[in-house]
């Protein structure tokens, strides 16, 4: 499978910060980068899709200005939550999909668990 | 609007005695089908992946789709205290750039 990191895998951080989360692929070109969010005991909600070079697209209800997607190169893609709230608290994992030679096969990261206080 | 649909469990089965999970789908075009195993507090891993109709089998795992019936499953031989887990199902479209949609998940306990 397709080798995926994400860092870093746990933060907290005060209400009102900032956090940015990396997610690099590491042996693929990812041209598309997908972002999940998994709150406990729930399954994976697809959070935006984007395009590397282009604006992300934001799944209904989810804001894309608190929400700030990068995906400037095809290794590297990153979600900065924006003034982060308790609400926020979550489990982030990052999914690139681009030319890995396995046709429609989505890896995930290892995931990063923010927890706002 | 996509749906995947899974028993959520908690399935519960002795070792080495076989799991059967499964899925439902509801738009007719989709194309590829997922199973991941999601270890508690960690991130989903790929398990198996189906395109055609059949079975599709890769050391104690079986896939199996029926495209008819809209209906995936995945069938664990010889099931082992590590296979515990939370199991989700995933389908989408055709393309590497479509959204996946997942099922809510399994959880499955395999007892010693």
């Amino acid at each position: 499978g397709a080798v995926v990191s994400q860092h870093p895998s746990r933060v907290i951080c005060k209400s009102g910060t900032s956090v940015k989360i990396e997610c690099r692929s590491l042996d693929f070109q990812a041209t598309t980068m997908f972002w999940y969010r998994q709150f406990p005991k729930q399954s994976l909600m697809l959070m935006a899709t984007s395009n590397e070079g282009s604006k992300a697209t934001y799944e209904q209800g989810v804001e894309k200005d608190k929400f700030l997607i990068n995906h400037a190169s095809l290794t590297l893609s990153t979600l900065t939550v924006t003034s982060a709230h308790p609400e926020d608290s979550s489990f982030y994992i990052c999914s690139p999909s681009g030319t890995s030679g396995v046709a429609d096969t989505q890896y995930f990261g290892p995931g990063t668990r923010l927890t706002v206080l | 609007q996509k749906e995947v649909e899974q028993n959520s469990g908690p399935l519960s089965v002795p070792e080495g005695a076989i799991a059967s999970l499964n899925c439902t789908y509801s738009d007719r075009v989709s194309q590829s089908f997922f199973w991941y195993r999601q270890y508690s507090g960690k991130s989903p891993e790929l398990i198996m992946s189906i395109y055609s109709n059949g079975d599709k089998e890769d050391g104690r795992f079986t896939a199996q789709l029926n495209k008819a019936s809209q209906y995936v499953s995945l069938l664990i031989r010889d099931s082992q205290p590590s296979d515990s887990a939370t199991y989700l199902c995933a389908v989408n479209g055709q393309g590497g750039s479509e959204k996946l949609v997942f099922g809510k998940g399994t959880k499955l306990t395999v007892n010693p």
